[in-house]
């Protein structure tokens, strides 16, 4: 069965650190991955993709993602953290097959300092 | 805006009142997702569409809850009899591709009292 765990639930970092968001797979099958981000009030938007070409994923932002296969992980990285990049993000796995239905992490909390 | 659209944004009811929910897709996507978000966690998947077919619904989708997409368009999500424990966040996506990516609204958010 597929399945996404994010292995932080709240991370914090002040502004103009790295910061790393930890997320690690189950999948029967070759994922697609993505990270979306959810700001108060606001709907998931999509950061990031990853289906089967490069292992290293640019997304919007400055974000980016590395899936390894051998790690079973898809860890979202960016180099400087701005303010507003304080929101919840998700670590997501789509089901393949012809459902296409997303299966979500819990979710990280991250929270920038100034 | 040629976006994902959910309407109402927020819906407050009482115990035992019945709800509905409207989503309008991005229109040349044919397929259309609803997921339920409770406060703290990711969401969940209720159910989908291709076109106006419903063909896969969730566990989590009690027989209360009745979804449809009469013309392929535009989808609708009805709660009867709401519980307290309906209470959260229902988003619907729709979907471009391949590669698949799914384009989220909004959201409604219902409180049930």
């Amino acid at each position: 069965a597929q399945s996404v765990t994010q292995l932080d639930s709240h991370v914090s970092v002040s502004e103009g650190t790295p910061v790393l968001l930890r997320c690690n797979y189950s999948s029967s099958y070759s994922p697609s991955l993505f990270w979306y981000v959810q700001h108060p009030n606001k709907g998931l938007q999509l950061l990031l993709k990853y289906t089967s070409a490069a292992t290293l994923v640019k997304g919007i932002n400055g974000f980016e993602a590395e899936f390894k296969k051998s790690e079973t992980s898809f860890h979202l990285t960016k180099p400087s953290a701005h303010m507003s990049d304080a929101a919840e993000y998700f670590c997501v796995v789509n089901l393949s097959g012809n459902t296409g239905k997303l299966i979500f992490g819990q979710g990280t909390t991250l929270q920038v300092k100034p | 805006d040629t976006g994902v659209s959910q309407d109402p944004r927020h819906k407050i009811t009482k115990r035992g009142q019945n709800v509905t929910f409207r989503c309008d897709p991005i229109s040349e996507h044919n397929r259309l997702y609803w997921y339920r978000q409770t406060l703290g966690q990711g969401p969940e998947f209720l159910t989908y569409f291709q076109n106006e077919a419903q063909l896969e619904k969730s566990r989590l989708l009690s027989d209360r809850f009745s979804a449809e997409r009469p013309k392929g368009s535009f989808s609708t999500l009805e709660i009867q009899r709401t519980e307290q424990g309906d209470s959260a966040m229902y988003l619907c996506a729709s979907v471009s591709g391949p590669p698949e990516t799914q384009y989220f609204g909004p959201g409604t958010r219902l409180l049930v009292l």
